[in-house]
């Protein structure tokens, strides 16, 4: 059974540029959740996705932005780089209607790294 | 969501147990106490949850007081494997992909 599965694992790219990360759920999940890590911190919630709309959003700006298709699977875009946009950025899926004690736990990828400079 | 106060850090000899203690003095009644580790450069992996009574399974037991103000997160038998951060987060059952993570406890497990 596959976890959640992200690419790329590493990128570089320079202020200004744009950037889309992918994730794929674990098998059977169809809400996908998105973090941002920045050395040192703990995960801040970006946006989830479900039934392919935005369900919640967390104190992001508009920059950055997400998509979920039809096989649950997901983006994660941000446009405009900054330098304080280096993170690592993770995926989680869930499954809110589980049921019994895992109901709606989360399972998270490796993180794709994120330079920018 | 509840916010939560963990120790910035601690060390632990390995085979020893690990008591990571959290605070979460703000709870209420229906959300639940989650505790997830994260190894370096891995992404965070769930280890238990409790909403009233103490928890165990095969990697950890979850103390919470009787107010459920604050809880322990308790690593019996700590391995060099066991050294990561590990975070202590309070939140609805459902709903668990607006989690809100603090900075939580670097825990070094020494030989």
């Amino acid at each position: 059974d596959a976890g959640v599965t992200q690419s790329p694992t590493h990128l570089i790219k320079t202020r200004g540029q744009q950037v889309t990360l992918r994730c794929s759920p674990k098998s059977g999940h169809d809400t996908v959740s998105w973090y941002q890590q920045a050395l040192g911190q703990g995960p801040q919630f970006i946006f989830q996705y479900y039934e392919e709309e935005e369900r919640q959003r967390g104190n992001f700006p508009d920059r950055f932005s997400g998509h979920q298709f039809p096989n649950y699977s997901s983006e994660l875009n941000v446009n405009a780089l900054l330098l304080g946009d280096s993170a690592l950025y993770l995926c989680a899926s869930s499954d809110p209607l589980a049921g019994g004690p895992l109901t709606g736990e989360l399972f998270f990828g490796e993180g794709s790294r994120l330079t920018v400079l | 969501d509840a916010k939560t106060t963990q120790p910035t850090s601690m060390d632990c000899a390995e085979g020893r147990a690990a008591n990571l203690p959290c605070n979460h003095s703000t709870i209420s009644g229906n959300e639940y106490v989650y505790w997830y580790r994260q190894i370096h450069s891995q992404g965070p992996q769930y280890i238990i949850h409790g909403l009233k009574n103490n928890e165990t399974n095969e990697m950890a037991s979850l103390i919470i007081t009787e107010d459920r103000k604050s809880s322990t997160l308790i690593l019996p038998h700590a391995t060099l494997r066991d050294t990561a951060v590990y975070y202590c987060i309070v939140r609805f059952n459902t709903n668990a992909g607006k989690s809100t993570f603090g900075d939580g406890t670097t825990l070094t497990v020494k030989p």
